[in-house]
């Protein structure tokens, strides 16, 4: 498509249970990336990947943190066991070359509540 | 201190008004730069990508300083519907290299 989509818009969780949040690139982009944004606050990145290879993960809280791109597939995010930290709008964004960089164009998030 | 950091705000200016954003980096290696729009609650937007030579587009400009490490944006003519939080992002220049961002500037246009 040509927006980059994301699902669901907001999800809610008990402490401890786990969420799963799906994001579909804009068709032909090959990269993609999640960034955290904890109320109005910085964002924060988490993951990114060139296909479905992980390109750079330097962000992730590995420990309960999880995400995937396959083939043919939406993108996941998945956070095991969630704290009330987590709660934050989750972000995907897309990007390919365009006139000389690598523009990144964003999803419209899932807010997940951890209560 | 943070990477990329930006003007404190919020901006409170009257409709009509020309209003400037400034937006430093400390990381020399970045090569690429953006401006965002975010709306409450609400996806960023890519305003406009910031080269070299500056770029403009209708009420907005955009210019990088790259020796002094810095970049700004440039509001004319400021419109009610321009009220937002306005990001700056910067990348290292990677093929798909994670957005650097500042804190935000929020603006706020009164009639």
């Amino acid at each position: 498509g040509e927006e980059v989509a994301q699902t669901p818009k907001h999800l809610v969780r008990g402490e401890g249970q786990k969420a799963k949040l799906y994001c579909a690139p804009i068709k032909g982009h090959s990269y993609v990336f999640w960034y955290q944004q904890v109320l109005k606050n910085e964002f924060k990145f988490l993951i990114s990947f060139q296909n479905e290879n992980v390109f750079d993960e330097t962000g992730m809280p590995k420990e309960r943190f999880s995400a995937k791109c396959l083939p043919n597939s939406p993108c996941s995010l998945e956070i095991q066991a969630t704290k009330l930290e987590d709660s934050a709008v989750y972000f995907c964004a897309s990007s390919q070359w365009t006139s000389g960089s690598y523009e990144q164009y964003f999803g419209p998030g899932t807010r997940l509540t951890v209560t | 201190r943070k990477e990329v950091e930006q003007d404190p705000g919020p901006f409170n200016v009257p409709e009509g008004a020309t209003v400037a954003f400034n937006c430093t980096y400390s990381n020399s290696a970045s090569q690429s730069f953006f401006w965002y729009r975010q709306d409450c609650r609400k996806e960023p937007k890519l305003l406009m990508s910031v080269y070299s030579s500056g770029n403009e587009d209708g009420r907005f400009t955009a210019q990088l300083n790259r020796a002094s490490q810095y970049i700004s944006l440039l509001i004319r003519d400021s419109k009610l519907s321009d009220s937002a939080t306005y990001l700056c992002a910067v990348n290292r220049g990677n093929q798909g290299g994670k957005l650097i961002f500042g804190q935000g500037t929020e603006l706020s246009v009164k009639p």
